[in-house]
């Protein structure tokens, strides 16, 4: 397909545990971002990449989470340890940097529940 | 503290008439902003955007203003239809969104009534 795909699209885990989340952006996209969107709200940045380079991963809520773009493609998002604070819908969005500002394209997103 | 604020959680309209969503933003950096909709289960969806430089943008049904010296930027929907239920986030970036992340509102739930 043309846009951003994640998967897994539900994730149920158990408090403590690991889980991974992945993102294939638009093809050719250079920026990738992570969002984390809990109910009701807006969604709020976690860490972006410039091809395999995270430039920002200012929002991050802890050490428990880590991103990885190795080849500046797909994306992983780790969460070690999950905690039930971390359920919400992890959102992620690519973009091709351009003059006049770049659009983010969102994925459908993965909705993590912790037990 | 939220730089950007969707004061307005809910709006009800009937189809056919105009749609006002309103944003406001406290961050005088700011120079470009977005619109987004949402439908449950989906991510958001790009609708307009509009930069710092400009005072109006118009894509069809949809037109964005923005008042800086206010820090007010609005989403006019004419005429309204009922696929435009959603809910409309707001987002704002510095750098001309080539930098870094969107700072979203909390978003308002449009409901466009037959």
């Amino acid at each position: 397909g043309a846009g951003v795909s994640q998967s897994p699209r539900y994730k149920v885990a158990k408090r403590g545990q690991d889980v991974a989340l992945r993102c294939d952006p638009i093809s050719g996209h250079v920026s990738l971002f992570w969002y984390q969107q809990a109910l009701g709200q807006g969604p709020e940045f976690l860490t972006y990449f410039q091809n395999e380079a995270q430039l920002d991963k200012s929002g991050l809520p802890s050490d428990r989470f880590f991103a990885e773009r190795p080849e500046g493609s797909v994306s992983t998002l780790k969460i070690q340890r999950t905690q039930q604070e971390d359920s919400a819908v992890y959102l992620c969005a690519s973009s091709l940097p351009g003059l006049a500002g770049d659009t983010q394209y969102f994925g459908p997103g993965t909705r993590l529940t912790v037990l | 503290d939220q730089q950007v604020k969707q004061n307005s959680p809910s709006l009800s309209v009937q189809e056919g008439r105009i749609s006002i969503l309103n944003c406001d933003y406290t961050n005088s950096m700011f120079d470009y902003f977005l619109w987004y909709k949402k439908y449950p289960a989906e991510g958001p969806t790009f609708l307009i955007s509009i930069s710092s430089i400009k005072d109006k943008n118009e894509d069809g049904r949809f037109t964005v203003f923005l008042n800086k010296s206010a820090k007010h930027l609005s989403l006019h929907i004419v005429p309204s239809q009922p696929g435009d239920s959603a809910v409309y986030f707001c987002a704002a970036s510095a750098y001309g969104g080539s930098q870094g992340n969107l700072i979203f509102g909390k978003g308002t739930k449009l409901s466009v009534k037959p």
